[in-house]
């Protein structure tokens, strides 16, 4: 079975801080995705990538920046961290027939 | 850009009831997808849906896709309580998902 793996399960932050997620698959799949989660807006894609090095913004991308350097990994940086990006981060990569692999999430309070 | 609505928002039941979740969209979608997100945990595939009319079956769970092609539901018969969870549609072209807000259904014994 694919694994993704997401480095952090929780993390406090603070306001200014730069904060990295790491996401690591072990399938050797292209495509893999940042998506937050919030009550009441369910799955919002923050950036995607297709390949390595390559990034694509999704819906949501300000106040984020992504890194793609190997194909397993794929990080999530938030530049400089603010409140209202307190959230559930979820990595997902793409198996054979487009259906996702989700992470098991980073539950990221910022103060 | 697409966008998928997924209705009710929240649903409660008791247990031994029926529950259904409608996803809809203004605009033709080429599949959809459904996950189901257990209380604390992530999102998990569930099933695929490609073709007009497709319906598809696990269990106690019914999955529908449209003749247009423009929505989708989730039925499950006879609720337990290990239905609870947050289930989500998503569709998408070129391998990048949008999702609609989920349905977070509580199941009371």
């Amino acid at each position: 079975d694919v694994k993704v793996t997401q480095s952090s399960r929780y993390l406090v932050k603070r306001t200014g801080e730069k904060v990295f997620l790491e996401c690591v698959q072990d399938m050797d799949h292209e495509n893999m995705f940042w998506y937050r989660q919030d009550p009441g807006l369910g799955l919002r894609l923050i950036y995607f990538s297709y390949d390595v090095k390559m990034k694509e913004k999704g819906d949501i991308p300000e106040g984020y920046s992504v890194s793609r350097e190997k194909k397993e990994r794929f990080s999530l940086i938030l530049e400089s961290a603010s409140t209202n990006q307190t959230s559930m981060y979820l990595c997902a990569s793409i198996r054979a027939g487009g259906t996702y692999t989700f992470g098991s999430g980073t539950r990221l309070t910022v103060v | 850009g697409q966008q998928v609505m997924q209705i009710p928002q929240y649903q409660h039941v008791q247990e031994g009831e029926d529950f259904t979740t409608y996803c809809n969209s203004s605009t033709t979608l080429s599949n959809i997808q459904w996950y189901k997100q257990r209380p604390g945990g992530h999102p998990v595939f569930l099933i695929q849906l490609v073709k007009s009319g497709e319906v598809k079956k696990q269990k106690r769970l019914t999955f529908q896709f449209g003749e247009a092609k423009k929505n989708s539901s989730l039925h499950i018969t006879a609720t337990q309580t290990t239905d609870v969870g947050t289930y989500f549609c998503g569709s998408g072209n070129t391998g990048k998902l949008i999702f609609g807000q989920g349905t977070t259904l509580q199941v009371k014994p």
